[in-house]
């Protein structure tokens, strides 16, 4: 079964820079599987932030960046902010009409 | 605007079949290159994709759950419904559904619904 896993957990100071991963356990990630991210505060709804790699959503802010560096896929947060305090999850198209979620990444800022 | 809604029990009971409704808004089922997806959360645990429906009727499935999801549109209604069968505490979960958005060949999420936490449990 494919796996997709992301780092539990990062902390991040107010104005600092993040880097979260997302890794494919049966090999790399490349921009062929289009990879998303999606933001969620507590009792909310996901929010999306980037797709297909490296585009933004419209409204997201341009410190969200989204990348493949080496063999997975990345969303940086440039200048952390404290509403930036969420769960994120990456998405991958695995082809034929399916997807898989990462494990999510907890940010908090601090 | 588009806008996406779930409904369903609450509370089902173990082997029960569970049946949720996403109605939505701002955009219709019948058009060419439109798609809708469900989503889920455990309590406190990540997000799982089940199953996706697209404006053909194309229908795709979760590998592991793929036994006991149907999804199915009514254009008419603007509605997609999602049947998981043998429910157990193991399924309680908030489920989502969102559009499917595209752009050339890349796919996501988004809108999302609010969401609908059911329980299992008898």
């Amino acid at each position: 079964q494919t796996v997709v896993t992301q780092e539990p957990s990062f902390s991040v100071s107010p104005g600092g820079t993040v880097t979260l991963t997302c890794d494919l356990s049966s090999g790399s990630v490349s921009t062929g599987y289009y990879p998303s991210w999606y933001q969620q505060t507590p009792g909310q709804a996901p929010r999306t932030l980037i797709y297909s790699t490296n585009i933004r959503s419209s409204g997201v802010p341009d410190r969200f960046s989204g990348s493949i560096l080496g063999n997975k896929a990345a969303l940086t947060i440039t200048g952390a902010q404290a509403d930036d305090e969420a769960d994120y999850y990456c998405v991958l198209y695995m082809g034929g009409g399916t997807y898989v979620f990462g494990t999510g990444t907890k940010v908090t800022v601090l | 605007q588009v806008t996406l809604k779930e409904s369903g029990p609450a509370l089902v009971k173990p082997t029960q079949t569970l049946t949720l409704t996403c109605t939505f808004s701002g955009f219709s089922l019948s058009t060419t290159g439109v798609r809708v997806g469900w989503i889920r959360q455990p309590p406190g645990k990540a997000l799982e994709w089940l199953a996706r429906i697209d404006w053909d009727d194309d229908k795709f499935y979760s590998t592991s759950l793929q036994t006991r999801l149907t999804i199915s549109k009514d254009t008419s209604k603007n509605q997609v419904v999602l049947t998981m069968t043998n429910m157990d505490s193991v399924d309680t979960a908030t489920y989502y559904c969102a559009r499917i958005r595209e752009s050339g060949a890349a796919t996501w999420f988004d809108p999302w619904g609010q969401g609908t936490l059911v329980t299992v449990s008898s």
